[in-house]
């Protein structure tokens, strides 16, 4: 089993609804939990960052964490054609290692 | 202000060449993280160090691999007699302290023939 899965997608949204992307982790002591965005042939790129259960908010964007399911998801509101990317979920684990998901594509359709 | 840098953005060895890879971090972050990502893949560890001290190696590959800090600011990643499935994109991130978020380079494509 592997430490954070995704689902690989393609997810495709038209302009302007909410996509949602979803995250789970196998390691219960996990603390930290990252949301990149990655653009083809481009490195990953820092989206935002959660460390309590709930929801935490900047601009359109929204992650939710549930430490009791293991789940880290993010939202994206009034998603834009240039939101489409791959999304890339990290999880700190009770190390100082990163673990990083498959990644899941999202592409938004004008 | 400059984010994290890297160099060569591209190399083309062949197989058994040593290559040395080069990331310069953020101005005072104290950890820097080496990843290697295949196509279609997330960034996989390979290694950390905190200053000039690696902590934690245990994602390299083999022993072709090896990472220095010596300074505690610049890092290089070394691969000996590469190989064909050492092809991928190495990536170095920096950081403030160990445990906070990652900010990456643009990454170095290697590719071995």
């Amino acid at each position: 089993q592997k430490e954070v899965e995704q689902n690989s997608g393609p997810l495709s949204v038209p302009e302007g609804a909410i996509a949602s992307l979803n995250c789970t982790y196998s390691d219960r002591g996990s603390q930290s939990f990252f949301w990149y965005r990655q653009y083809s042939g481009k490195s990953p790129e820092l989206i935002m960052f959660i460390y309590s259960n709930g929801d935490k908010e900047d601009g359109r964007f929204t992650a939710q964490l549930n430490k009791a399911s293991q789940y880290v998801s993010l939202l994206i509101r009034d998603s834009q054609p240039s939101d489409s990317a791959t999304y890339l979920c990290a999880v700190k684990g009770t190390g100082n290692q990163f673990y990083f998901g498959t990644g899941t594509s999202l592409t938004v359709i004008p | 202000g400059a984010g994290v840098s890297q160099s060569p953005r591209y190399k083309v060895a062949k197989r058994g060449q040593d290559v040395a890879l080069r990331c310069d971090p953020i101005s005072g972050h104290v950890s820097l993280f080496w990843y290697q990502q295949a196509l279609g893949q997330g960034p996989e560890f390979l290694t950390y160090f905190q200053n000039e001290a690696q902590l934690d190696k245990s994602g390299l590959p083999s022993d072709r691999f090896f990472a220095e800090r010596p300074e505690g600011s610049v890092s290089t990643l070394k691969i000996q007699r590469t190989q064909q499935e050492d092809s991928a994109v190495y990536l170095c991130a920096s950081s403030p302290s160990l445990g906070s978020e990652q900010f990456f380079g643009p990454g170095t494509r290697l590719t071995v023939l």
